[in-house]
C-alpha cells in the first residue's frame, strides 16, 4: 500500500498569511504515459463532507479560489494558501489514487493565529 | 448539479450487518467512478473501496476483505455499500464519494451516514 504522510500535523496561521502543507507519498504518484501526478487534496471542516480542492497535483477544481494552490510532483507536494481567509479554518487531507487502496494523508488541521 | 443523497443513520448491535445507500441525480452511476469512505469519531478518513478504472471492476481495501460489499442499481442510479459482522471500531460516518472518470478523485461526496454499533 502507499503510505501518505502529511506535515504538519496542525499548523496556525494569522490572517491574511501564507499556510503551507506538505504531503509525501512512500512510492511515486507520476504516471509515466501521461505525466499525470495521481494526487488530489480535500478540505473538510466540521459536520461537512470533504470537499475536492485540487486533483492532478496542481489541478483547481472549479469554484475554488485561486489563493488556494497544489504543486509538486514524484513523491512530494505542497497544498499553499497564498492569504488565509477565516473560511479557510479546516482539516486538509492528500489523498493517491495512483492505485488502490486509494489511501489519504492522516490530516492537518489549519487553525486562526 | 450532481448530488449523492444517503440513507439515514443506523444503530446496530455487534455482529449484525448494515446496508447504507447512495443515491446519484445529476448524473448517471455508469458516468461516475463510485467510492465508499469511512470516518471515526475524531478521526481520519479510509477509503474502504471503489470501482478501478485499471481492472474495471470493484477493489476492497484488505481492512474490510470478507465482510464489505459494494453494489450498484443502474436502473435506480442507487450504489450500496453492505458492512457485516459489525463490532464497535465500525462505529463511523460512512460516505460514498465519487467523480467522474476524466478526474478520478472525488468530487462530489454524499452527506455520510452515521453508522453506531452498540451492545
Amino acid at each position: 500500500d502507499i503510505v501518505m504522510t502529511q506535515s504538519p500535523d496542525s499548523l496556525a496561521v494569522s490572517l491574511g498569511e501564507r499556510a503551507t502543507i506538505n504531503c509525501k507519498s512512500s512510492q511515486s504518484l507520476l504516471y509515466s504515459s501521461n505525466n499525470k501526478n495521481y494526487l488530489a487534496w480535500y478540505q473538510q471542516k466540521p459536520g461537512q463532507p470533504p470537499k475536492l480542492l485540487i486533483y492532478w497535483a496542481s489541478t483547481r477544481e472549479s469554484g475554488v479560489p485561486d489563493r488556494i494552490s497544489g504543486s509538486g510532483s514524484g513523491t512530494d507536494f505542497i497544498l499553499t494558501i497564498s492569504s488565509l481567509q477565516a473560511e479557510d479554518v479546516a482539516v486538509y487531507y492528500c489523498q493517491q489514487y495512483y492505485s488502490t487502496p486509494y489511501t489519504f494523508g492522516q490530516g492537518t488541521k489549519l487553525e486562526i493565529k | 448539479q450532481v448530488q449523492l443523497v444517503q440513507s439515514g443513520a443506523e444503530v446496530k448491535k455487534p455482529g449484525a450487518s448494515v446496508k447504507v445507500s447512495c443515491k446519484v441525480s445529476g448524473y448517471t452511476l455508469t458516468e461516475l467512478s463510485m467510492h465508499w469512505v469511512r470516518q471515526a469519531p475524531g478521526k481520519g478518513l479510509e477509503w474502504m473501496g471503489g470501482y478501478d478504472p485499471e481492472d474495471g471492476e470493484t477493489v476492497y481495501s484488505q481492512n474490510f476483505q470478507g465482510r464489505v460489499t459494494m453494489t450498484e442499481d443502474t436502473s435506480t442510479d442507487t450504489a450500496y455499500m453492505e458492512l457485516s459482522n459489525l463490532r464497535s471500531e465500525d462505529t463511523a460516518v460512512y460516505y460514498c464519494a465519487s467523480g467522474p472518470f476524466h478526474i478520478l478523485s472525488f468530487a462530489y461526496w454524499g452527506h455520510g451516514t452515521l453508522v453506531t454499533v452498540s451492545s
